[in-house]
């Protein structure tokens, strides 16, 4: 089975520092891996995607993404947070065994970016 | 383009009632997937559909199930309500299913509440 595991409930950070919401995944075969963001009371906005190439990944709103294979690893990064980052933070892989497209998502990370 | 809509957008129901939620896709998109949040089980796929075909079901009750229209639109459906089905259910689309690059865009969500 496929899943990833976000280790950290929540992230603090400054604003103006850089951020890494963390995130690793066990797939069998080659990782097709997302990251989503919440915001409160709305459904979750498509940030980035890895599906094959470049190890890093820039996605919408500044951020971007380090793929990293031996390490099983996909953090989410941005070099300057802003408190409108603040947010629920999921990172997701795609099951596309059979052409099937379901998505098993994190546990999420609830990002802070305090003044 | 419009985004992928959710109606109602919240819905309160008594144990026992059943219940039908909307989801309109992205235009031109024909893949609609289910998936249900809480706060203990977090972001759980539920069902997936193309064409007006279930291609996948994830592992919830028979008292789950949902359809799609040859418009690409989709219902979910709950029969007899319990207290644990209260949760924001979030409906999304894609254009290319099974393919590498395929991306899955949420709408708002449909918060339900159980008495």
């Amino acid at each position: 089975a496929q899943s990833v595991a976000q280790p950290e409930d929540q992230v603090k950070v400054a604003e103006g520092n850089p951020l890494t919401v963390k995130c690793t995944y066990s797939v069998s075969g080659n990782p097709y891996l997302f990251w989503y963001v919440q915001y409160p009371n709305r459904g979750l906005q498509f940030l980035l995607k890895y599906i094959t190439g470049d190890n890093l990944v820039k996605g919408s709103y500044g951020f971007e993404a380090e793929f990293n294979k031996s390490q099983t690893s996909f953090h989410l990064k941005k070099p300057s947070a802003l408190v409108s980052d603040s947010a629920l933070y999921f990172c997701a892989v795609r099951d596309h065994t059979g052409g099937g497209n379901k998505l098993t998502f994190g546990t999420g990370t609830q990002l802070k970016v305090e003044l | 383009k419009a985004g992928v809509t959710q109606t109602p957008r919240y819905l309160i129901k008594t144990r026992g009632q059943q219940v039908t939620l909307s989801c309109s896709p992205i235009s031109g998109h024909r893949s609609v997937s289910w998936y249900q949040q809480t706060p203990g089980q977090g972001l759980q796929f539920l069902f997936e559909y193309f064409s007006e075909t279930q291609r996948n079901k994830g592992n919830f009750p028979g008292r789950f199930s949902g359809r799609q229209f040859s418009n690409s639109r989709s219902e979910m459906n709950v029969s007899t309500l319990e207290l644990g089905d209260s949760a924001l259910y979030l409906c999304a689309s894609s254009s290319q299913p099974g393919q590498s690059t395929d991306t899955q865009y949420f709408g708002p969500g449909t918060r339900l509440t159980v008495l």
